[in-house]
């Protein structure tokens, strides 16, 4: 696609749902980042793939957070049994092998609201 | 570990005039990269300029411009004629060359375009 695009737009979940975030990368784009963006804070890392492997999960904030790439396209952001302090933007971004942050492409994100 | 300090919660400046917004950051790297992007409403991360730590020259794209400054550890982001549709909250952010490509971002500005 000529974007990165990110499912759904908004989501709004009880405390204790699961959810599900989709991301849908630039095609071609083999690297992947999800980043977290409390209400009037600044992005902050969760995990990293290249292609379908995850290289890097450190910034997940506790195990109720996963996130897949199974084939190396489309990643899915899963958050089980939700919390208020999950509510959040979370942005997803791509960018081709070897630019890394350099040539990063960011979707408009998911805002989750947790109730 | 890295921080990135934007110190200006909110500015506000005329259209035509010119801003400066402030970032610091602390690292013990040597190479590394560093990025203002523009975040408006519709949530989507825009890239506003970049610049490589090895290189003495600041980065200038079309009206903005930053002023690297590497042994104090700033990077500033000027706007000049500034024009309504720059109103946005702007970020900025970090990654050391070693890391590959997480992003450390600052708090942000809301910076506001006044006609």
């Amino acid at each position: 696609g000529a974007g990165v695009s990110q499912s759904p737009r908004y989501k709004v979940a009880k405390r204790g749902q699961d959810v599900a975030l989709r991301c849908d990368p630039i095609s071609g784009h083999v690297s992947l980042f999800w980043y977290q963006q409390a209400l009037g804070q600044g992005p902050e890392f969760l995990t990293y793939f290249q292609n379908e492997a995850q290289l890097d999960k450190s910034g997940l904030p506790s195990d109720r957070f996963f996130a897949e790439r199974p084939e190396g396209s489309v990643s899915t952001l899963k958050i089980q049994r939700t919390q208020q302090e999950d509510s959040a933007v979370y942005l997803c971004a791509s960018s081709l092998v070897g630019q890394g942050a350099f040539g990063y492409t960011f979707g408009s994100g998911t805002r989750l609201t947790v109730v | 570990a890295q921080t990135v300090t934007q110190s200006q919660p909110e500015m506000s400046v005329q259209e035509a005039e010119t801003v400066t917004l402030s970032c610091t950051y602390d690292t013990s790297e040597n190479n590394y990269y560093l990025f203002w992007y523009k975040q408006p409403p519709s949530r989507q991360m825009i890239l506003v300029i970049r610049q490589e730590a090895y290189k003495q020259q600041n980065a200038t794209e079309n009206r903005f411009s930053v002023n690297f400054q590497k042994a104090a550890k700033s990077f500033s982001l000027k706007i000049s004629d500034s024009q309504l549709g720059d109103t946005a909250m702007y970020f900025c952010a970090f990654t050391p060359l070693a890391s590959g490509s997480r992003l450390t971002f600052g708090e942000g500005t809301q910076l506001t375009v006044n006609p």
